[in-house]
């Protein structure tokens, strides 16, 4: 059984902190690891791809590494707006599988 | 259009009625998955298109649920004889290629009663 955890699943910070959370993912057979941010009323946008061990990746205020030997991956998020409140999901890809498994979420509160 | 659309947006259906439900892909996207999300829950992957290949039906959680997809364009999700434990956001997604980003549709809220 393919299993993707997140933590924390709830995360509540000011304006200007910074933050990070958590994916765990089997660590054997990794193809791809995927985040994606969630927001209210809105569909679920691709924020990395990751397929290569070490990998480091940023846009804007946030940035996410990958370890793909001991299976987890950071996401981390500089200086939080409100506007960054949303559910960060991760999905893991196997080399035998066809589909994304995600994880249940982190869910991101920003207050001003 | 430029993105992935879904219909109806949300449905509201008796327990035991058949519904049906739509999605779009982006034009020249091969790949085409289902996902579900109940109340509470991750995301659940329900079913998975690749261009003309035979459809990835494993996720799928009783044979009341089934979808088409016609070539690489629309695909529809049919569940039949609803039950309660149906009610979800179905959301659809496109990919151009493995292991890409998926493109995900706006979801349709479903209630069954």
């Amino acid at each position: 059984i393919l299993n993707v955890e997140q933590s924390p699943q709830s995360l509540h910070v000011q304006e200007g902190d910074s933050t990070n959370f958590t994916c765990s993912f089997p660590s054997s057979n990794f193809y791809a690891l995927h985040w994606y941010r969630w927001e209210t009323a809105k569909s679920p946008e691709a924020l990395f791809v990751m397929t290569l061990n070490g990998d480091e990746k940023k846009k804007g205020r946030i940035s996410a590494t990958l370890n793909t030997k001991e299976g987890y991956s950071y996401l981390y998020i500089k200086g939080s707006q409100p506007e960054d409140s949303a559910t960060y999901l991760c999905a893991f890809l196997n080399q035998a599988g066809t589909a994304l498994i995600f994880g249940k979420g982190t869910t991101l509160s920003v207050s001003s | 259009g430029a993105g992935v659309s879904q219909s109806p947006s949300n449905k509201v259906t008796e327990k035991g009625k058949d519904v049906e439900l739509r999605c779009d892909p982006i034009s020249g996207h091969t790949a085409l998955y289902w996902y579900r999300q109940r109340l509470g829950q991750g995301l659940e992957f329900l079913i998975y298109f690749q261009g003309n290949s035979a459809p990835d039906k494993s996720g799928l959680p009783s044979d009341r649920f089934s979808a088409e997809r016609t070539g690489e364009s629309v695909s529809t999700l049919t569940i039949q004889r609803t039950q309660q434990e149906d009610s979800a956001v179905y959301l659809c997604a496109s990919q151009a290629g493995v292991p890409g980003e998926q493109f995900f549709g706006p979801g349709t809220r479903l209630t069954v009663l």
